[in-house]
């Protein structure tokens, strides 16, 4: 089974700067999916960046971009000129390719503030 | 606005009630979602249903019972639920396996159901 870890519960970030998220997680497969989602304090679970495994090229989102390390397993989002709604809770996410198996596995999850 | 509808978006039920929670996609997907989250705690997968049909059931207790008339309509029926069920209850959909290509692979979240059991 997929696991996703974040292990930073909290993080915070001076308006204007660049802060980095991390994520790890395990899998066998070789081809899969990662996300990242934000939830501000609506709850509302909004897709921030997405990135699909075989690509080697990181993908870019405006201000938001990852580190994608595939043999390392890891997918850390970087987030530039940090905005006051850039506060939220953010959560990696993986989706496997293969099988039945269809749907997003989590992590527990990061809150971020951003500090005028 | 993701496509993926939730009503209502806020409900107070007694823990003898019934109620239903409603979830309608306009994505034309064929996977639709329930996921509950509660305070200080990590998104619990609910079910999962491909082509109508329930894929996955982790565990949930039977006072939710889930129902998918169609790819497109998602209920889940609450009854003698426990206070400890209030929680923000998050529908979503996608479809079942995109293949290669990053569209077809995202799941789309609605904008959640707040539910207060009392």
């Amino acid at each position: 089974a997929q696991t996703v870890t974040q292990s930073q519960p909290e993080m915070s970030v001076q308006e204007a700067e660049t802060v980095t998220l991390s994520c790890t997680y395990d899998t066998s497969e070789s081809d899969y999916y990662l996300f990242w989602y934000k939830q501000p304090p609506s709850r509302q679970m909004i897709l921030v960046i997405r990135q699909e495994a075989y690509k080697q090229q990181n993908a870019t989102e405006n201000r938001f971009s990852v580190n994608f390390q595939k043999a390392a397993k890891s997918f850390s989002l970087k987030i530039s000129d940090s905005q006051l709604g850039d506060a939220a809770m953010y959560f990696c996410a993986y989706r496997s390719l293969t099988g039945a198996n269809s749907k997003l596995t989590f992590g527990k999850g990061i809150t971020l503030s951003v500090r005028p | 606005e993701t496509g993926v509808t939730q009503t209502p978006r806020h409900l107070v039920m007694g823990m003898t009630n019934k109620k239903s929670l409603k979830c309608e996609q306009h994505l034309g997907h064929n996977a639709m979602y329930w996921y509950k989250q509660s305070a200080k705690k990590p998104l619990e997968l609910m079910f999962v249903y491909n082509f109508k049909e329930q894929t996955e059931n982790n565990s949930v207790p039977s006072r939710f019972s889930p129902e998918c008339p169609n790819s497109s309509h998602l209920f889940l029926h609450l009854h003698t639920l426990q206070p400890e069920d209030s929680a923000l209850y998050l529908c979503a959909s996608s479809q079942v396996q995109g293949g290669r290509g990053i569209g077809g692979n995202t799941i789309y979240f609605g904008e959640g159901s707040w539910l207060t059991v009392v």
